[in-house]
């Protein structure tokens, strides 16, 4: 399967714990997203890359979380002391340019924090 | 910033019924985008409309983008129990419109 992968696909933590998690993009692909889901609304844009390189962040994401895609391959999204509020479905998305733009979404990762 | 809202939140339908949900942006936009939800999975993009007043069909599917470029529509004739899910449009945004500002959704349910 040449899909968007991530993991893991469930996380149970602790407030005040940090978590990663991956995301494998379509390999082609040079954009690659994180939106973040809680149930009953639609996906929430948290950050896109462009190959390494982070071009932008939205407004809502706190210090508390960030993300690499060192090789401008896979990605990573950390959250540092995690909150109850963090509990969400983490979507990761990939996309090749140029605009316009069809997303292919991942499984995802559902985070609850206890 | 951006909104993208979609009416209505939830529609319960009997199977063969029609179903329609609309989504209107507070701005202008450039493109529209439509995704498809299961129950327990992630958003799979259906279709993509560029020009105003555009309309496209993927079988019982239909697509519109309002000439004014802010409000977009989904119809499903003759639903099936295979259309449930959760319906989102989604516009550009962003400082260069290259993230999607999704709208709320709407989940359709079908009786058989």
């Amino acid at each position: 399967d040449t899909g968007v992968s991530q993991d893991p696909r469930h996380k149970i933590t602790k407030r005040g714990q940090n978590v990663t998690f991956r995301c494998d993009p379509i390999s082609e692909h040079n954009r690659l997203y994180w939106y973040r889901q809680t149930l009953g609304q639609g996906p929430e844009f948290l950050t896109y890359f462009q190959n390494e390189a982070q071009l932008e962040k939205s407004r809502l994401l706190s210090d508390r979380f960030s993300a690499e895609r060192p090789k401008g391959s896979f990605s990573t999204l950390e959250i540092q002391r995690t909150e109850q509020g963090d509990s969400a479905m983490y979507l990761c998305a990939s996309s090749l340019t140029p605009k316009p733009l069809e997303q292919f979404f991942g499984p995802g990762t559902r985070l609850t924090v206890l | 910033g951006q909104q993208v809202m979609q009416i209505p939140q939830y529609q319960h339908v009997q199977e063969g019924e029609d179903f329609t949900t609309y989504c209107n942006s507070s701005t202008t936009l450039s493109n529209i985008q439509w995704y498809k939800q299961r129950p327990g999975g992630h958003p799979v993009f259906l279709i993509q409309l560029v020009k105003s007043g555009e309309v496209k069909k993927q079988k019982r599917l239909t697509f519109q983008f309002g000439e004014a470029k802010k409000n977009s529509s989904l119809h499903i004739t003759a639903t099936q129990t295979t259309d449930v899910g959760t319906y989102f449009c989604a516009g550009p945004g962003g400082n260069a419109g290259n993230m999607l500002t999704f709208g709320g959704g709407t989940r359709l349910m079908v009786k058989p």
